[in-house]
């Protein structure tokens, strides 16, 4: 069972472009909603994040829009740039008893930005 | 300020043998996760070790196992190595009860 769904899985998008990303989630005792950047041999780097008392998150060129009534929480890249060519994982997150967390993954999504 | 730290980088094993990987965390944090992430996928938990305890596990056999030293580093060891367990294996440091985890670059895993 995937708990949360990434679309697309891959991504063309002109430079000065915005790129975006969708995931939904089912678990709705779900309560932490991260983003991952992953370059070819690296491991995965927090981007940004967001509670779901919060509609939207805003960091620079990244933006985190959240719909808690549909489940559904997407990242926006403002004016993409090929140094943002790499994969992007959306991830959920819960309180599974003393405070203890772990990372739900999406499958990725490839972006490739175009000059 | 270090990050996460992983070694090794890459190791080659053959199927049947035993392999243990290596992880520091973050300066400050005392919790540690691993994940498996197979080619072309997201990440999978393993498990979490927080107080050299395991804390939290995820769907993996019982051939997937850790520990954690009193300085919060922590091993993963795999044994009986199959072909399927060919990945690249993350590591990632939290603090407490902290929810926000940092990974590390990871051990690339290849089993023949």
């Amino acid at each position: 069972q995937q708990q949360v769904k990434q679309s697309p899985q891959s991504l063309i998008v002109q430079k000065g472009g915005i790129s975006i990303i969708n995931c939904a989630y089912e678990n709705t005792a779900f309560d932490y909603f991260p983003w991952y950047q992953q370059f070819p041999g690296k491991g995965p780097a927090l981007l940004i994040a967001i509670r779901p008392d919060v509609s939207e998150k805003k960091e620079g060129r990244f933006t985190i829009s959240f719909n808690k009534s549909a489940k559904q929480f997407s990242l926006h890249i403002m004016d993409s740039q090929p140094g943002d060519s790499a994969t992007y994982f959306c991830a959920a997150s819960k309180d599974s008893g003393a405070g203890s967390y772990q990372l739900t993954f999406g499958k990725g999504t490839k972006l490739s930005v175009i000059p | 300020d270090a990050g996460v730290t992983q070694s090794p980088t890459h190791l080659i094993k053959t199927r049947g043998q035993q392999v243990t990987l290596r992880c520091s965390p973050k300066s400050g944090h005392d919790t540690v996760s691993w994940y498996q992430q197979a080619l072309g996928q997201g990440p999978q938990f393993i498990f979490q070790y927080y107080e050299e305890e395991e804390r939290q596990r995820g769907n993996f056999p019982d051939r997937f196992s850790g520990h954690q030293f009193p300085n919060y580093s922590s091993e993963l060891n795999v044994n009986a190595l199959l072909l399927g367990d060919s990945a690249l294996y993350l590591c990632a440091s939290s603090l407490g009860d902290r929810v926000t985890q940092y990974f590390g670059p990871g051990t690339r895993l290849t089993v023949l």
